[in-house]
């Protein structure tokens, strides 16, 4: 059974730095691409970033840029999310969602559970 | 970046009643769209892609249809676990954009 189970969210002054884990099973992870999508209270999904199977590839969303940063340690079957320079508006549930690749177009087929991150003095 | 507009934003209806939920892409994206299903407090959940095809697992009351700029997803008979929020999802080019999503209430 696929599995991704994120930790390290919390409460982070704005400024501040957390870092987000996601720890995968059930599949051979090395072979997916990951990605981070995360969703404010009441709101929509925003895609955040994403890592190709290698690590060889990442992509951020512009709100992000500069100040995110995805990694991957196959050896550990884990991806992460560093996050440095919080604003109140990175305030959101974080979900670590696996690829599913079609002709280079990529969508979600397996999501965690989500981590709340609060972003506030 | 490609905006993605879903209609309605909010739609009721009952047990056993059809519904469409509508998406439409800024740009062309062929058949690159997902649907996903999203209840309170839970993760989303990947019923379609790309397009059409059916996720494994999902009932076959959900289908999906359209290409270019425009897709619908149609839930048939609806059923009370159905009675969540639907997003769209472009996945032609980066960045990825979902649609604002729509909440399917029960009336």
């Amino acid at each position: 059974e696929v599995q991704l189970v994120e930790s390290g969210g919390g409460l982070v002054q704005p400024g501040g730095s957390l870092r987000l884990s996601c720890a995968a099973s059930g599949f051979t992870f090395s072979g997916f691409s990951m990605n981070w999508v995360r969703q404010a209270p009441g709101k929509g999904l925003e895609w955040v970033s994403y890592i190709t199977s290698s690590g060889s590839t990442i992509s951020y969303a512009n709100s992000v840029k500069g100040r995110f940063t995805i990694s991957r340690d196959n050896a550990k079957n884990s991806l992460y999310l560093q996050m440095n320079s919080l604003r109140a508006e990175d305030t959101a549930i974080y979900y670590c969602a696996r690829a599913r690749k079609i002709s280079g177009s990529y969508f979600f087929d397996y999501w965690g559970q989500g981590k709340l991150v609060t972003v506030s003095s | 970046d490609i905006q993605m507009t879903q209609s309605p934003s909010s739609v009721s209806a009952s047990v056993g009643d059809r519904v469409n939920i509508t998406c439409r892409a800024s740009q062309g994206i062929s058949s690159w769209l997902a649907w996903y299903q999203q209840e309170p407090g839970k993760a989303p959940k990947l019923l379609i892609y790309p397009a059409s095809t059916l996720q494994s697992g999902v009932p076959s009351r959900f289908s999906g249809s359209g290409s270019g700029t425009d897709f619908t997803l149609t839930i048939g008979d609806l059923q009370p676990e159905d009675f969540a929020t639907y997003y769209c999802q472009q996945a032609n080019s980066l960045p990825i954009t979902f649609g604002q999503g729509t909440r399917l209430e029960i009336k």
